[in-house]
């Protein structure tokens, strides 16, 4: 089948710890994002990749790292230098040279940082 | 640029009613728009969208949206709720010719299905 993976489904770590989230798509998507989302609140864009070795901040960057090396990969780092990593992480997949702009999603990494 | 408002951050219909909810979009150039649903502690799903074809466009699970481009309106109906339709809804618009293939999400509503 094809999707999108991420893992851990939980995460749970100390404050000051970097902690790295996993991202990996079978769909052959040139594009990758991530997002964060808070409770209550709509998807945040943190990063995102339109193709390998190459990726963009988004609205909230801060705080964060990505790395593109692979087409079915794109790990997010959340340093201890993001205020309020407390989230739940997500990464989608899109095709637009294809022309699918509709993106993809996974099923998400929900980190606890305490 | 483009920008999506979701109008209510909660609506509540009764099973066997008709679910409606609305979505308008700004964009400058024609906008690809989106419908996503999202169950507690998932991803989201997609559950349809426009692409300048057809302005009333079907989609899962027996939701449609009709684009609407003199209200700027891309609003979500369903003829009668289920249980299984409660969870939170998402519309979204994309520039039908961007190259950087972002998405702008609106700030979701939650529907609730009363027995």
């Amino acid at each position: 089948d094809g999707g999108i993976t991420q893992s851990p489904k939980y995460l749970f770590r100390k404050e000051g710890q970097n902690v790295t989230l996993s991202c990996e798509q079978n769909l052959n998507h040139d594009a990758m994002y991530w997002y964060r989302q808070d409770p209550g609140q709509g998807l945040r864009l943190i990063y995102y990749s339109q193709i390998v070795n190459d990726f963009q901040k988004g609205d909230i960057a801060e705080g964060y790292s990505v790395s593109r090396e692979k087409k079915e990969s794109f790990p997010l780092t959340v340093t201890s230098a993001q205020k309020n990593p407390t989230a739940f992480y997500l990464c989608a997949s899109s095709n637009p040279r294809g022309g699918g702009y509709e993106q993809y999603f996974g099923p998400g990494t929900r980190l606890t940082v305490t | 640029a483009q920008s999506v408002t979701q109008l209510g951050s909660h609506v509540s219909v009764s099973e066997g009613a008709l679910v409606l909810l609305r979505c308008n979009y700004s964009s400058s150039v024609p906008p690809y728009l989106f419908w996503y649903v999202q169950y507690p502690n998932q991803g989201l799903q997609l559950l349809l969208k426009y692409t300048s074809a057809a302005t009333l466009v079907k989609g899962i699970n027996g939701f449609e949206a009709e684009f609407k481009k003199s209200e700027t309106s891309f609003h979500l109906t369903k003829p009668s709720a289920h249980m299984s339709d409660a969870a939170e809804y998402f519309c979204a618009v994309s520039a039908l010719y961007s190259s950087a293939s972002k998405i702008i999400f609106g700030s979701g509503t939650r529907l609730s299905i009363r027995p």
